[in-house]
């Protein structure tokens, strides 16, 4: 099982419309949950931590669910530049700075 | 601020040739790092250090070594490229602490022929 799970995709949604992705990852003492946007031949920036609360910024939506070791993202009202790569983050050692990369869910808005 | 900075941004290598790929950042992190990102792939860790002098490998260092001279420059040097290191590099720095937001260069994209 690889440490991080994405869907690779594309996701092709309409404007307007609501998404969500999903990661998995495999280490149980994991602490440190991101989720980063990576555009075409660019590099990644961060887009949110994800907290054990949950957590939102405008349109985005982050949850961590550590029992079933996922966290997913929600994008409500897509934009077409929220077309992107989604790159789920993971920290799979505590007190370590080892950042996992998922391979990335693929997000394309249609107009 | 310029942030991270990496150079060259193209190279193209002989198999067997020798290079360095230059990274600074002028945001006084302790942490940087270096990944590479295959094609369609996530970005896997060669290298990380958590301050100067300090350096430990990551997920796929073979072929790769580090220094940490300076809190601003992480070197990368390749040693007798191969064609399976054709790839695009990220050097990153982060501050302290595991939440932090890790800032990213621009990449470097080398192939190897």
């Amino acid at each position: 099982r690889k440490e991080v799970e994405q869907d690779p995709g594309p996701f092709n949604v309409p404007e307007g419309a609501t998404v969500a992705f999903n990661c998995t990852y495999s280490n149980s003492a994991s602490q440190s949950f991101f989720w980063y946007r990576q555009d075409c031949r660019k590099e990644p920036k961060l887009l949110m931590s994800v907290y054990s609360s949950g957590n939102e910024d405008g349109r985005f939506t982050a949850q961590l669910n550590r029992a079933s070791q996922y966290i997913s993202l929600l994008i409500r009202d897509s934009k077409l530049s929220d077309s992107a790569t989604y790159l789920c983050v993971v920290n799979k050692n505590p007190g370590t700075y080892k950042y996992i990369f998922g391979t990335g869910t693929r997000l394309k808005v249609l107009a | 601020n310029a942030g991270v900075t990496q150079t060259p941004k193209f190279r193209i290598l002989k198999i067997g040739q020798s290079m360095t790929l230059q990274c600074t950042q002028d945001m006084n992190h302790n942490y940087m790092y270096w990944y590479r990102q295959d094609p369609g792939m996530g970005l896997k860790l060669i290298y990380y250090s958590v301050g100067a002098g300090i350096t430990d490998k990551g997920e796929v260092p073979n072929g790769y070594n580090v220094s940490r001279s300076t809190t601003e420059d992480f070197p990368l040097r390749l040693e007798l490229a191969a064609p399976s290191q054709t790839s695009v590099y990220f050097c990153a720095s982060s501050q302290q602490g595991a939440n932090t937001e890790a800032f990213f260069g621009q990449g470097t994209r080398l192939t190897v022929v």
